[in-house]
């Protein structure tokens, strides 16, 4: 089955404590993302990736890290998490250019306190 | 500033009636827009997309869109409305420049009563 796969699902960590948010898709994408979702926010992007080792900022990068060593992972890194990055994080991937649409993740719950 | 507004927080509708989820977006050029769906506890999922072409576009469950260049909307309806089509809308634009940046409207909760 063609999914994007996220672990954990649910995270609850103590500020400071650093922490990974792997994603993983088996639709051999090119194009991966991380966003926030925060009420009356919508989502905003944090970082995507174009392909193997090719990154860029999104909107609101500040304290988040990421990393694409392979094209199928594109782990999330909160090197100091701190409360206010207490949100619902959303992996997802599409397979390039052009018009295609996004296939997400199922979420991951973090709280920071 | 690129933005999408989504201008309604809540739609009301009553199961067996028409339903629109509003949409405007500012982005330049022509970009690509997109309407996805969450369900409680579940990523979001793609019901429809313009490109170019005809104005009216037809996704998944029923559910069509109709694109306005003069007005920069992008409305998601449906002649009928379930009571299972409760849940989170999202309205998206990319720029059609090339680039991988998506933006998001900030969501509309549709509750459709039985």
């Amino acid at each position: 089955e063609a999914q994007v796969t996220q672990n954990p699902r649910y995270l609850i960590t103590v500020t400071g404590k650093k922490l990974t948010v792997t994603c993983s898709q088996n639709m051999n994408h090119e194009y991966m993302s991380w966003y926030r979702q925060d009420p009356g926010l919508g989502l905003r992007q944090i970082y995507y990736s174009m392909n193997v080792e090719v990154t860029d900022k999104g909107d609101v990068p500040e304290g988040y890290k990421v990393s694409r060593k392979e094209k199928r992972n594109f782990p999330l890194i909160l090197e100091s998490p701190s409360p206010n990055q207490t949100s619902l994080y959303f992996c997802a991937s599409r397979p390039g250019t052009g018009a295609y649409e996004q296939y997400f993740g199922p979420g991951t719950r973090l709280t920071v306190t | 500033a690129q933005s999408v507004a989504q201008p309604e927080d809540q739609v009301n509708v009553a199961e067996g009636n028409p339903l629109t989820v509003k949409c405007t977006y500012s982005v330049s050029g022509n970009p690509y827009l997109f309407w996805y769906v969450q369900y409680p506890n579940r990523g979001l999922q793609f019901l429809l997309k313009y490109i170019t072409g005809d104005n009216l576009v037809k996704g998944s469950y029923g559910f069509e869109a109709e694109f306005n260049k003069s007005q920069t909307s992008f409305h998601l309806k449906k002649p009928s409305a379930l009571v299972s089509d409760s849940a989170l809308y999202f309205c998206a634009v990319r720029p059609d420049t090339g680039g991988f940046k998506t933006i998001f409207g900030a969501g509309t909760r549709l509750f459709v009563k039985a």
